[in-house]
């Protein structure tokens, strides 16, 4: 089974441009999620898909950050003009819903290093 | 709303050692609990988990008891190995938090 897929795995741009990140999770997982991870700490939650429904977009800064999921497969995060604090790996993960006994355990990607100069 | 409080490390253990990583929990409704682990270099992997109260996830020889009454689930480990050098996070299900990660170094 193939895990969850992100790309770029790298990217450096100087601030004020735009970048977009794009996942692909396991196949059958109705839920997405994107994280930031800073250095030192734990993910945070930016945004939480059920199939293409945001579920949970409290913690997405919605002035520069948008995300979308459109046919509740595929998910691209987008930033917009990016800023220096921007700087983070950003994660993606996905769950099955529909299989309580997992504990609806997160599958991860191996996340974008995201370099703002 | 959710919330997960981690102890915080750096946490640093002889080889051999018994290790205790404290995790406690706010929450609305049950949970599942999770302890996921991030080796140096690699990506976030489930460690081990447990989906209901006084169920004891295990793997690898490290264990964590999901406690309803204390809120906890601290991940233990009676004798470490230099190769669980690592961070570790736990986790509550559904709405995705976590906790601010505790890393240990195992020395040998």
């Amino acid at each position: 089974e193939a895990g969850v897929v992100q790309s770029p795995r790298y990217k450096i741009i100087e601030k004020k441009q735009p970048v977009a990140f794009w996942c692909n999770p396991i196949s059958g997982h109705n839920t997405l999620y994107w994280y930031r991870q800073n250095l030192g700490q734990g993910p945070e939650l930016l945004i939480r898909y059920e199939n293409e429904e945001a579920v949970d977009d409290s913690q997405l800064p919605k002035d520069r950050f948008s995300a979308e999921r459109l046919k509740g497969v595929d998910s691209t995060l987008k930033i917009q003009p990016a800023e220096l604090g921007d700087s983070a790996v950003y994660l993606c993960a996905s769950s099955s819903s529909g299989n309580r006994d997992s504990g609806y355990e997160q599958y991860f990607g191996p996340g974008t290093r995201l370099t703002v100069t | 709303g959710n919330s997960v409080t981690q102890m915080e490390g750096p946490v640093t253990l002889s080889e051999e050692a018994f290790l205790t990583i404290n995790c406690t929990y706010t929450a609305t409704g049950y949970p599942s609990l999770f302890w996921y682990v991030q080796y140096p270099g690699e990506g976030l992997q489930l460690l081990l988990k447990a989906t209901k109260a006084d169920d004891k996830g295990s793997n690898k020889g490290f264990e964590a008891t999901y406690r309803k009454e204390t809120t906890s689930f601290h991940l233990e480990k009676g004798s470490v190995q230099v190769s669980d050098s690592a961070v570790y996070f736990c986790a509550l299900s559904g709405g995705g938090r976590f906790g601010a990660g505790t890393r240990l170094t195992v020395k040998p």
